[in-house]
């Protein structure tokens, strides 16, 4: 069984730094693409960027690149995300998802449980 | 960017009815890469049909998806207490991948 598996809650105060995990198994972790998802108190969804663990190849929809980064570990089939410095608009659920084709854009056939990171002074 | 408009954004029906989802492109998606996915309150999307309408792994064949270029639809029959939930529509045709904002539907 597809498993992603993420921390449930971080919080943080403004400027701190933070990085979540997704830890992936029962599959083969390097062959798909793994999507990060940002979803704002009472949103949608947001496509942040999407990492291919087997080379690190990384993209990054416009709107985040620059402000988080996304890498994966793969010996220990884990994706992250990170930030340097938190603003109190990064308040949201970040969710991770694996991409099921082979392709950077697909559809996402298995998502993790969710981080709730909360910002606040 | 793709841009794509989900109607109505709250659909208010009662148990056993018919729910039709609707889900508008700004431009034309290659392939029909159009994606449906359910969000129930407080948990993460599950994913429900592909390619505009493959039904994804144990989804049940209440749900249908349809449409092509820039007009989609998903259905649901029979409409149950657990189906009460909101919806979204992915387009994966052209990057970068987009999604609509949403259809809520809510118990009448």
């Amino acid at each position: 069984e597809v498993q992603l598996v993420q921390p449930g809650a971080e919080v943080k105060k403004p400027g701190e730094s933070l990085k979540i995990s997704c830890k992936a198994s029962g599959y083969t972790f390097y062959n798909y693409w793994v999507a990060w998802v940002r979803q704002m108190p009472g949103k949608g969804l947001e496509l942040m960027g999407i990492v291919f663990p087997a080379d690190s190849d990384t993209r990054y929809t416009s709107s985040f690149e620059g402000h988080v980064t996304i890498s994966a570990d793969m010996s220990i089939s884990t994706a992250y995300l990170q930030w340097s410095s938190l603003k109190a608009s990064d308040t949201a659920i970040y969710y991770c998802a694996r991409n099921a084709g082979g392709t950077a854009d697909y559809y996402m056939d298995a998502w993790g449980n969710g981080t709730t990171v909360i910002v606040s002074s | 960017e793709i841009v794509l408009t989900q109607s109505p954004a709250t659909l208010s029906l009662s148990p056993g009815e018919t729910a039709t989802l609707s889900c508008g492109a700004s431009r034309s998606i290659p392939s029909n890469f159009l994606a449906w996915y359910q969000q129930r309150s407080g948990l993460a999307p599950r994913l429900l049909i592909s390619g505009a309408s493959n039904r994804a792994t144990d989804i049940p064949d209440k749900f249908s998806g349809s449409g092509s270029g820039t007009d989609f639809t998903l259905t649901i029959s029979r409409v149950e207490p657990e189906d009460f939930a909101v919806y979204y529509c992915q387009q994966y045709g052209r990057s970068p991948i987009t999604f609509g904002q949403g259809t809520r539907l809510e118990i009448k």
